[in-house]
């Protein structure tokens, strides 16, 4: 079977550091994913790891340790507007992604 | 289009009715997805298409539930005889080359809110 498992919520506050972890077992692995969501948006891509180690883009940077079938996504100088759902999603290497079930992350004031 | 584009973006049916969920990828794109999320939840992957074919339609969940590509373009999601449980958003995505691990990945429409009553 493919499971990924995310913490179901996360909370910070504007300004701080946060990391969202994945961890995976699936049949196959080409990569790993990151996707947001805001409430009743469309899920936009974020970044995507297929060799370990950190991928950086703005504030947002990636990890990967395909040894262990773990990796995370950093958020940096937390603003309000990147509250929303965050979902890892593995490359199974089918032509398709199987997406994790979501973190929520609340950024307050 | 500029993006992926699905139509109704909501969509309220009884019962027992059937219906087609549309969606536009964007112009070029080959590889065209379709994606299930029920409140709260993640992803359902339900179906892939490449050009006009689908290589893998293994995560519809039933007889009930097709689609279809024409023209290497638009798509169509049929659910027939709906029942309460098909109640969910449903996902279009499209990408250029079948690019699951492509720099820049899917781009996803809005979805569709089907609810049944």
């Amino acid at each position: 079977g493919q499971s990924l498992e995310q913490p179901s919520e996360v909370t910070a506050v504007e300004g701080a550091i946060v990391q969202i972890n994945c961890t995976y077992q699936t049949s196959g692995f080409y990569g790993l994913s990151w996707y947001q969501q805001h409430d009743g948006g469309a899920p936009t891509f974020l970044s995507y790891n297929a060799l370990d180690g950190l991928e950086e883009t703005g504030r947002f940077s990636s990890f990967l340790s395909r040894s262990d079938s773990y990796g995370y996504l950093l958020l940096q100088e937390l603003q309000m507007k990147d509250s929303a759902s965050y979902f890892c999603a593995v490359n199974t290497g089918f032509q398709k992604l199987v997406f994790g079930t979501g973190t929520r992350l609340l950024v307050s004031p | 289009g500029a993006g992926v584009s699905q139509s109704p973006s909501n969509k309220v049916t009884e019962k027992g009715k059937d219906v087609e969920l549309r969606c536009d990828p964007i112009s070029g794109h080959t590889a065209l997805y379709w994606y299930r999320q029920s409140l709260g939840q993640g992803l359902e992957f339900l179906i892939y298409f490449q050009g006009n074919s689908a290589p893998d339609k293994s995560g519809l969940p039933s007889d009930r539930f097709s689609a279809e590509r024409t023209g290497g373009s638009v798509s169509t999601l049929t659910i027939q005889r709906t029942q309460q449980e098909d109640s969910a958003v449903y996902l279009c995505a499209s990408s250029s080359e079948g690019g699951v691990g492509s720099v820049g990945g899917y781009t996803f429409g809005s979805g569709t809110r089907l609810t049944v009553v």
